[in-house]
């Protein structure tokens, strides 16, 4: 069964770092997006990306935050000039189309010290 | 921002019994809902979605009820089994639109 991936499964750094965050969305998805879930809280959406641009995003999803889409295969989040308050698992997911199912990644634990 | 919410974050049930496990929504525009389970360490795992137009859907020992009139979602799981020990989250779309708003959770825990 098809399934998102994300690399790496954990990852530590420095405040004031930057950081990418890889995924590979399923292969016949057209719509990815990015969530965040602090420790103990809800799940949060930062972004959704469609066609190569941004089609929504939050306010989390501020200046600091960037994504791209590499390749054919790769979507990335970068993180520049991290944050405390960054340290978060961090999911990536896709869906064929815009309001229909997602299906998530098993996430990134960014550590930021 | 949108309100998606739990009655209760814990639940603790024999195996073998059925699981209920509840949401309230706030949002009247809301028209797709999913339940997603997590287990530890894992990301947010698809169980099942329904859309407005239905109040009831039925998967593999799974069944969501929707009741539009209080803004409420359930998620029935029969002949509970330990491996379903997992946070569930429900979350809401509203007009098909990018993003899905998520709960807080329910932790249940099954015990043998």
């Amino acid at each position: 069964e098809p399934e998102v991936t994300q690399t790496p499964s954990h990852q530590v750094t420095q405040m004031g770092q930057e950081v990418i965050l890889r995924c590979v969305p399923i292969s016949n998805h057209l719509y990815f997006y990015w969530y965040r879930q602090i420790l103990g809280q809800k799940v949060e959406f930062l972004v959704s990306f469609y066609n190569n641009e941004i089609s929504e995003k939050s306010e989390i999803f501020d200046d600091q935050f960037s994504v791209e889409r590499p390749d054919g295969s790769n979507f990335t989040l970068k993180i520049r000039s991290t944050k405390l308050e960054d340290s978060a698992m961090y999911f990536c997911a896709s869906s064929e189309a815009g309001g229909v199912a997602q299906y998530f990644g098993p996430g990134t634990r960014l550590t930021v010290l | 921002g949108e309100s998606v919410g739990l009655h209760l974050p814990t639940l603790s049930v024999q195996e073998g019994d059925n699981s209920i496990i509840n949401c309230a929504y706030s949002n009247s525009a809301s028209d797709y809902f999913i339940w997603y389970k997590q287990e530890s360490g894992k990301g947010p795992q698809f169980i099942i979605d329904i859309r407005s137009n239905m109040d009831k859907r039925q998967g593999q020992r799974v069944t969501v009820l929707l009741n539009k009139t209080v803004k409420h979602l359930s998620l029935q799981i029969a002949a509970t089994q330990p491996g379903d020990s997992a946070v569930y989250f429900c979350a809401e779309n509203i007009n098909t639109g990018n993003q899905f708003y998520f709960g807080t959770g329910t932790s249940l825990t099954v015990i043998p």
